[in-house]
């Protein structure tokens, strides 16, 4: 099952801009998660908002959830060519497990 | 460090073999996870285990088989019956329910 959905799948911009990722859900949730993924590496956890959170900050990101819409956002303010990767978001489905989207490739140049 | 390894880094099968991957953490954490992910594509999730001694089946698990008899293990076969395995394969563990993932470095399997 593939719960979360990310838009755009590919973002350029130059460095100094702000990137904004989306990601659409279709079941309820109980927290959904941010991960960055560089090039044929692991995933790295960014960031966890509650359902019962609207909004969270972590250094240059910052994360909003709307239940209403099943919906959320990545903000990375003032990008850099190193933020160059994929982004995915993640929702627990029925508990103890995470659904993944098929992410965001964004490249920052310099 | 606390981490999670996984290897090896590449494996390369042949047709009609059994291959392990194998992950392991020292992060002390009780959930495991393996998923594959396909080039330019999402994490599919092919088994979890939340406790030693026990795991079940994800969206794609089969071909595929696990064990957890150490809580720092979860090793993942990729069995002859898998018709398609090439795919980069990334173990995760988690602390337990609302945490984030700790994710390996991932096993690229090519069959050859």
């Amino acid at each position: 099952s593939q719960q979360g959905e990310e838009d755009p799948q590919a973002l350029s911009i130059q460095e100094g801009e702000n990137a904004t990722m989306n990601c659409s859900y279709k079941t309820s949730i109980n927290n959904l998660q941010w991960y960055r993924q560089n090039s044929g590496r692991g995933l790295v956890h960014l960031i966890l908002i509650r359902s019962n959170e609207r909004e969270k900050h972590s250094g240059r990101l910052r994360v909003t959830l709307d239940t209403s819409k099943k919906s959320s956002s990545l903000l990375i303010t003032a990008s850099r060519a190193a933020d160059t990767a994929s982004y995915f978001c993640a929702t627990d489905e029925g508990f103890q497990k995470l659904v993944f989207g098929t992410g965001t490739r964004l490249l920052v140049s310099p | 460090d606390g981490g999670i390894t996984q290897s090896p880094k590449y494996l390369f099968r042949k047709e009609g073999q059994n291959v392990t991957l194998s992950c392991e953490q020292n992060l002390n954490h009780d959930a495991m996870y393996w998923y594959r992910q396909d080039p330019g594509q999402g994490l599919r999730l092919i088994y979890y285990s939340q406790i030693v001694n026990d795991f079940q089946k994800g969206d794609i698990a089969e071909g595929y088989s696990v064990s957890r008899e150490k809580k720092e293990s979860f090793p993942l076969t990729v069995t002859s019956a898998q018709k398609n395995p090439t795919a980069f394969y990334l173990c995760a563990s988690a602390p337990g329910f609302d945490y984030g993932y700790t994710f390996g470095s991932g096993t690229r399997l090519t069959v050859v």
